[in-house]
């Protein structure tokens, strides 16, 4: 099956740095590629997808990019405020709409300093 | 709220009771998901429907577990004979087509 890892798992930056967290991925088939942000106690929400017919995707601070051909993409949040601190989690289908199933990584837990 | 639901929130049963979980999903959404998760861990997919044909279960899902959703809206999960490693939350997802929105999450405790 599918096998999605994550880097760094802790990530500690000051307000108004920039974040990246990376993820890998090994299916080529994957075609899917959300981003939960998960507050402690709280459900996993969805801040963020991309498809692989597109490179890069951008929705105001955050942004996602993937390369298909390395098998990786990444999520970059700029401008942090200390409501971003969470754990995020990438995750990949492997069919896309298909049968739905997703894969997660194993989080990264982010610390934004004011 | 029009968001997923799920009850209980909070589960503590002893070891070798069996236990029932529900969840409703968003009403036009025809796809349901179970996930499992741990401390520190990411969410493990246990198994998914489209409406009520359940489509595919991981192996992370033994015997004792079983999952239904009779009339392809709310879905239950059940747990026979818990064991102390079926501690986790567990969480419930549901979706139209990409999109996966999750529930809050039953936590089950297992003395």
């Amino acid at each position: 099956g599918e096998n999605v890892e994550q880097h760094p798992s802790t990530l500690s930056v000051q307000e108004g740095d920039s974040a990246v967290i990376k993820c890998t991925y090994s299916d080529s088939a994957s075609n899917y590629f959300p981003w939960y942000k998960q507050e402690l106690g709280k459900r996993p929400q969805l801040i963020i997808d991309i498809r692989s017919n597109v490179g890069e995707k951008k929705d105001q601070r955050i942004a996602v990019t993937l390369n298909k051909t390395a098998k990786h993409f990444s999520l970059h949040i700029t401008e942090t405020q200390p409501e971003d601190s969470a754990v995020y989690f990438c995750a990949a289908s492997p069919r896309g709409s298909t049968l739905g199933r997703l894969y997660f990584g194993r989080g990264t837990q982010l610390t934004v300093w004011p | 709220d029009t968001g997923v639901s799920q009850n209980p929130r909070h589960k503590i049963t002893k070891r070798g009771q069996n236990v029932t979980f529900r969840c409703d999903p968003i009403s036009e959404h025809n796809r349901l998901y179970w996930y499992r998760q741990t401390l520190g861990q990411g969410p493990e997919f246990l198994t998914y429907f489209q409406n009520e044909a359940q489509l595919e279960k991981s192996r992370l899902l033994s015997d004792r577990f079983s999952a239904e959703r009779p009339k392809g809206s709310f879905s239950t999960l059940e747990i026979q004979r818990t064991e102390q490693g079926d501690s986790a939350m567990y969480l419930c997802a549901s979706s139209s087509i990409y999109e996966q929105y999750f529930g809050p999450g039953t936590r089950l405790t297992v003395t």
